[in-house]
């Protein structure tokens, strides 16, 4: 049983494009993330919810609208996509507090073309 | 999240121990210390955490200096499976936002058979 999953695994589109990944935890945490990991290997968070409410938007273009239907489900929208969008996106669950620990999904690499 | 400070890499031969450091001298009273690996083309992965007590688990130990500003990671016998980049990352207890996780560049572990 895969704690967090990610699909696809894999996403080629073309620029101008709209896409969404999804991303599902069963480990009953109350709080999703979306990270993005650049060229360079940086891994930056971009969202994040508790509970399905917003509590983490760091200056992410406003292309980019997560959407949580369920405490379990964090999926990621993405309109009008840019070269600059290629990257490997990572999604992370955790319960809230600063003990909790982070567990993260295998990662979508998108590649737009 | 305060600062942490980590040597860029590291290189280790297998079957020894490895001490991977980590200086945090802005640390707060109520920051945990947490320790994340992500291993090639795989998303991060949880290691080890503590406040002020040195921890074991399966993994690995950390050792936490008794001022609280800086850590070591010990892996007791390396293997080829422990090459990954290495973070050490501190985790404020206040509300929202501030429990997330903020990753900084790491420490790339090279290990020699």
């Amino acid at each position: 049983d895969t704690a967090v999953s990610q699909t696809p695994k894999y996403l080629v589109t073309q620029m101008g494009n709209d896409k969404s990944i999804k991303c599902e935890q069963n480990l009953g945490h109350d709080t999703m993330y979306w990270y993005k990991q650049d060229s360079k290997k940086f891994l930056k968070i971009m969202f994040s919810y508790n509970n399905k409410e917003l509590i983490i938007n760091e200056t992410v273009p406003n292309r980019f609208s997560p959407k949580s239907p369920d405490k379990a489900h964090l999926n990621l929208h993405i309109n009008s996509l840019e070269l600059g969008d290629s990257a490997v996106y990572f999604c992370a669950s955790s319960l809230e507090g600063a003990r909790g620990t982070y567990t993260f999904g295998s990662g979508t690499r998108l590649t737009v073309v | 999240d305060a600062k942490t400070t980590q040597p860029n890499s590291m290189e280790s031969n297998e079957e020894e121990p490895v001490h991977l450091p980590c200086n945090h001298s802005t640390i707060s009273g109520t920051d945990y210390i947490h320790w994340y690996r992500q291993l090639p083309s795989q998303g991060p992965e949880y290691v080890i955490h503590g406040l002020t007590s040195n921890v074991n688990n399966r993994m690995a130990s950390l050792a936490i200096a008794e001022d609280r500003k800086s850590s070591t990671l010990i892996l007791h016998r390396a293997t080829l499976r422990d090459a990954a980049v290495y973070y050490c990352i501190l985790r404020a207890r206040g509300g929202g936002s501030n429990y997330k996780l903020t990753f900084g560049k790491g420490t790339l572990l090279t290990v020699n058979p």
